[in-house]
């Protein structure tokens, strides 16, 4: 089974500090994602990468950052925590097959900023 | 406009009950369809996916794509308390497919 692996399930964090949110993936997989789930907002990408040391900005970026040194590994950083970044953050990963491949999905970190 | 619409409910059947979820679309670019279920507390996972227009059938399953109305749908047959969660519709567009636009999702109750 595909695994992908969120470090923390819940987070608590004050205004300013500097958040990282770390997702692993163990099937070898070209692309990882990190996404906001937001109540009525449904998931919105926060950046992409399609391999190491390549990433995308996805619709929100900012006041995040990302890192990708090796394949199985996705950080999402948060430079200067604010309260309107309190949300479930998820990662996912899929394969690049030059076709829209199904996502597996971490079970999200829930971030409280306070 | 939102790319995706998708009621978000709740919606509250009892089991043995048909249940049908829906999303509607603006981008007519779009080609693959999906649907994820989401646990309480769980990341989504896929259900069901589906390339451009017809039907799909999987188990108790079945997914129906009409691009003419930009309308997709997912139906479940003899619900049962286990099918308890959020659904979320996804789709993207051959020209960027990697680029996922999803629904805010449909929180669905089957009471015993």
């Amino acid at each position: 089974d595909v695994k992908v692996t969120q470090s923390s399930r819940y987070l608590v964090k004050r205004t300013g500090e500097k958040v990282f949110l770390e997702c692993v993936q163990d099937m070898d997989h070209e692309n990882m994602f990190w996404y906001r789930q937001d109540p009525g907002l449904g998931l919105r990408l926060i950046y992409f990468s399609y391999d190491v040391k390549m990433k995308e900005k996805g619709d929100i970026p900012e006041g995040y950052s990302v890192s990708r040194e090796k394949k199985e590994r996705f950080s999402l950083i948060l430079e200067s925590a604010s309260t309107n970044q309190t949300s479930m953050y998820l990662c996912a990963s899929s394969r690049s097959q030059g076709f829209a491949e199904k996502l597996f999905f971490g079970s999200g970190t829930q971030l409280s900023v306070l | 406009q939102k790319e995706v619409e998708q009621d978000p409910g709740p919606l509250s059947v009892p089991e043995g009950a048909i249940v049908s979820l829906n999303c509607t679309y603006s981008n007519s670019a779009f080609q693959y369809f999906m649907w994820y279920r989401q646990y309480s507390r769980k990341g989504p996972e896929l259900l069901m996916y589906t390339y451009s227009s017809g039907n799909k059938e999987d188990g108790r399953f079945t997914a129906q794509v009409d691009k003419s109305s930009k309308y997709i749908s997912l139906f479940i047959r003899d619900s049962q308390p286990s099918d308890s969660a959020t659904y979320l519709c996804a789709m993207s567009a051959l020209y960027n497919f990697n680029k996922f636009y999803f629904g805010s999702g449909t929180k669905l109750n089957v009471k015993p």
